[in-house]
Order: structure tokens, then sequence, then C-alpha cells
């Protein structure tokens, strides 16, 4: 019963530091979404794919990175973390054409940079 | 102005209370979710709805598209309700993105 995996489901970064968020989903999903949510603001899209080698820009893409070399696995970077990227990030998954289904989320990574 | 609008921002209800929850947008859509957050909790579809009217135990949603409106209902409300409700709308195109309403939170009392 894995659905969507997110590790690590916490991350205390300091300034400049780099790392590497991690998204698994095992539905066979096309497309994979790196999500920022913070207090007072909608979830904003960070990075998008579309399937397998693909990766596109979302709303508010700077500072991170993303590669989706596996169907499976979708990883957002982070090669220099500044105290805005303090935030709570989440992965969400879904099929890539309109088969009447929803997206599936991952619990969730809440990232602290000081 | 956001495209997806949710109101209340914030309710409290008493326990066994009906609760109504609206998302009004204002983009063509070709789906609107509803998710539950609960404080701290990760994020679960709740629905997907094009048309009409969805129900699942004691949650129900519509929508109307002439209106771009959706509400989410619940009967019989319990303290295990309590979390925030997020509306999603999915404008179509070949990425299927999401836009999120600022979500509402749902306090329910004993």
């Amino acid at each position: 019963n894995a659905g969507v995996t997110q590790t690590p489901k916490f991350r205390v970064l300091k300034t400049g530091q780099s790392m590497t968020l991690l998204c698994a989903q095992d539905m066979n999903h096309e497309y994979m979404y790196w999500y920022r949510q913070d207090p007072g603001m909608g979830l904003r899209l960070i990075h998008y794919s579309v399937g397998e080698g693909t990766t596109a820009k979302g709303e508010v893409p700077d500072g991170y990175n993303v590669s989706r070399l596996k169907k499976q696995n979708f990883l957002l970077g982070l090669e220099s973390a500044a105290p805005s990227q303090t935030s709570v990030y989440f992965c969400a998954s879904s099929f890539g054409s309109n088969r009447g289904v929803g997206y599936t989320f991952g619990s969730g990574t809440r990232l602290t940079v000081v | 102005k956001n495209e997806v609008e949710q109101s209340p921002q914030n309710l409290t209800a008493q326990e066994g209370e009906f609760i109504t929850i609206n998302c009004s947008y204002s983009v063509g859509i070709s789906a609107l979710h509803w998710l539950q957050q609960h404080p701290g909790g990760g994020i679960v579809s709740l629905f997907m709805l094009s048309s009409g009217k969805k129900k699942h135990g004691r949650l129900i949603a519509t929508i109307n598209i002439q209106e771009k409106h959706s509400s989410l209902h619940i009967t019989a409300s319990h303290p295990r309700d309590s979390a925030v409700y997020i509306c999603a709308v999915n404008s179509g195109g070949s990425n299927y993105k999401l836009t999120f309403g600022k979500g509402t939170l749902l306090t329910v009392n004993p």
C-alpha cells in the first residue's frame, strides 16, 4: 500500500548546503510534480515531469533542479540552500491522460534552512 | 486575484453539525479536486469531479460548471474531520497541473 513515498520526512540544512529530495511512486503514473507549501499561500508548483527523461519548470523553479531518470522516481535538488527555501515540500503523481483519476500526494518533507 | 477562491478561510463547528465549504474559480476547467490535509500531515485526495455530485460516506461534493462554483459538504461532522480542506482545479492542457486555493481550516469541537 505504498503510493507516493517521499524521503526524507524532515531535514535541517545550513545556508549554502545542498540536498536531494526523493519521490518514488509505484502506480505507473506518467506525470510527477514537486510543490512547496508555505503558510498563508496555496501549494505552488516548482517543477513537473510528463514522463521519464522529461522535466519542466513550474511557478517557482528558481533555486531548484529536478531529474526523472526512471519513470517511478522524481528527484528535487537544492544546490545551495537559502532560508527562503524553508518550506514543506510535497511530491504528487497522476496519470497523463484524462482517465478520471486524481492525484496521489506524498506525506511531505519539512525542510528548514538556517 | 487568485484563480481559485475558497470560503470561509476558517470554520469552527460543533460535533454533529452540517458543514459547507465553498470554492469559486475564474478559469475554464476540466476537473476540480477536493483535498484534505490534517495538521502536520500529508495531503489526501477526497474527490475529483467535472460535473454533478459525488458522495463518499459523510462527504458530498457538488459542482456547478456554469456558475464556476463547487461546494464540499460534511454531514454529521466529527472532531476527526478537523483538517484543512483544499480546492484545486485542473485547467486542462497536456500537463495537468493543478491550481490551488489557500484552503479552509475546519475545527470540529466535541
